[in-house]
């Protein structure tokens, strides 16, 4: 089967541009994540989707990230405006349902804000 | 809250030696968890994880970890190493409940650099 397909695979940009990711999951995993990993960190949940719908954003910066899942199969996440801090790979992750039988990675966007 | 620690950031060792990989959770209710493999410039992958039963869990390419509930960790170990298994690893937890909402909460990594 194919993997969670992720683009672009690099960007950089200058701070205060907007730049947008994509994520296609696995077909037919309902479960959808973006993870932040900065340089020398685990990743850290920036959002959940079940579906279409929302089910943790808590750590995500909601006044510049933004993201979106219509019909429930490929995604978007939105930095407006990025900040010098917002550099990290981001890495979308797809799961059937919930996480226990392991997450399913993307190859990640490596994202670099000068 | 739970949090994951990853006391080695790097763990250097020749090929064909053991090693073992520390993790310890903090946690105040029963936890799942779960070791990733990241090679450079790849995502992560799954390689082992404890949901119930058996301490000892075995994953693939030869890895496998020991759940020690009362030191709260679950490191992971290797009794031969390869070349190929350098690579960024890490642990991970998640509580037992919350079902579909349950996420994971990832350790700072640790890189495995296996020298021949």
């Amino acid at each position: 089967e194919a993997g969670v397909a992720q683009s672009p695979r690099y960007k950089i940009i200058e701070k205060r541009q907007s730049v947008a990711f994509w994520c296609n999951p696995i077909s037919g995993h309902a479960t959808l994540y973006w993870y932040q990993q900065i340089l020398g960190q685990g990743p850290k949940l920036l959002i959940q989707f079940q579906n279409n719908g929302v089910v943790d954003d808590s750590q995500l910066p909601k006044d510049r990230f933004s993201a979106e899942r219509l019909k429930g199969v490929d995604s978007t996440l939105k930095i407006q405006p990025a900040k010098l801090e917002d550099s990290a790979v981001y890495l979308c992750a797809s799961s059937p349902w919930d996480i226990f039988g392991g997450l399913f990675f993307g190859s990640g966007t490596q994202l670099s804000v000068l | 809250a739970q949090s994951v620690t990853q006391l080695d950031s790097q763990v250097p060792v020749f090929e064909e030696a053991p090693v073992e990989l520390r993790c310890n959770y903090s946690s105040s209710v029963s936890v799942y968890l779960f070791w990733y493999v990241q090679y450079p410039n790849q995502g992560l992958q799954l390689l082992l994880k404890y949901l119930s039963g058996s301490t000892l869990v075995k994953g693939i390419n030869g890895f496998e970890a020991e759940f020690n509930k009362s030191q709260t960790s679950f490191h992971l170990r290797k009794p031969s190493v390869h070349i190929s298994d350098t690579a960024e690893y890490f642990c991970a937890v998640s509580d037992l409940y919350g079902g579909a909402t349950n996420k994971l909460i990832f350790g700072t990594g640790t890189l495995l650099a296996v020298q021949p």
